[in-house]
């Protein structure tokens, strides 16, 4: 059963770039669509992106200029990058599979809490 | 890219059944038979509860029921259980291959 690990930092500064991974074990890593998605606190979810096993990413518009998703099949870990963060970035950060033959992400991480503060 | 609309509460009482419904546009809901639900209770990692519209992972209550009409996807939840007390937020693919969550609604079990 694939299981989900995030990890990083737990505060960032803000201007400064957030970098989280997550770390796959128990299946492969090599197909479906990994994904982020944030809660800020109180908040409801958002969808930060995904990136394919073959690197291929698509991500939220709203996030687009500032996110860089990659991915390093050798290890099962894949990563996030969201740069020039400010407040509105602090939040719950979760790793989630979507499987490439369903709409729906399953397995999730338990999430990390990253909070930008000078 | 907006958010899907769903009401910010519902409650029900023990046994009885409940609908939460999620409204997009045509570009998401409308256009695609793509939208799951998820269940998160405090300081939890959401749960998927229906995916495709009306299938439901392996473990997952029959209780727990989802369809769509339009734009318009809901999920019901019958019988009624303490447990079921959670935050429930709706997802659907989009036109570009996007992913758009709902605001989320707060079931409260009196």
């Amino acid at each position: 059963q694939v299981q989900l690990q995030e990890s990083g930092p737990g505060l960032v500064k803000p201007s400064e770039t957030l970098s989280l991974t997550c770390t796959v074990s128990g299946g492969s890593i090599s197909s479906h669509y990994w994904s982020w998605i944030r809660q800020p606190p109180g908040k409801g979810l958002e969808w930060i992106g995904y990136i394919f096993y073959s690197g291929r990413t698509n991500y939220n518009p709203s996030l687009k200029s500032r996110v860089t998703m990659s991915i390093d099949t050798s290890k099962s870990q894949f990563f996030l990058k969201l740069s020039s963060v400010t407040a509105a970035d602090t939040a719950v950060y979760y790793c989630a599979l979507r499987p490439a033959d369903m709409v729906g992400f399953d397995p999730w991480g338990q999430g990390t809490l990253v909070t930008v503060s000078s | 890219q907006s958010a899907l609309t769903q009401p910010a509460s519902v409650s029900g009482s023990p046994g009885q059944s409940i609908t939460i419904s999620c409204t997009g546009t045509s570009s998401d809901i409308g256009g695609y038979n793509y939208v799951s639900w998820y269940q998160q209770h405090p300081g939890k990692a959401p749960k998927l509860m229906i995916y495709d519209v009306s299938n439901r992972p392996s473990g997952v209550s029959n209780r727990f029921s989802g369809s769509k009409s339009g734009i318009t996807a809901s999920l019901t939840i019958s019988g009624l259980q303490a447990e079921d007390e959670a935050d429930y937020y709706c997802s659907s693919y989009t036109s570009s291959s996007l992913e758009v969550f709902g605001g989320g609604t707060k079931l409260t079990v009196l």
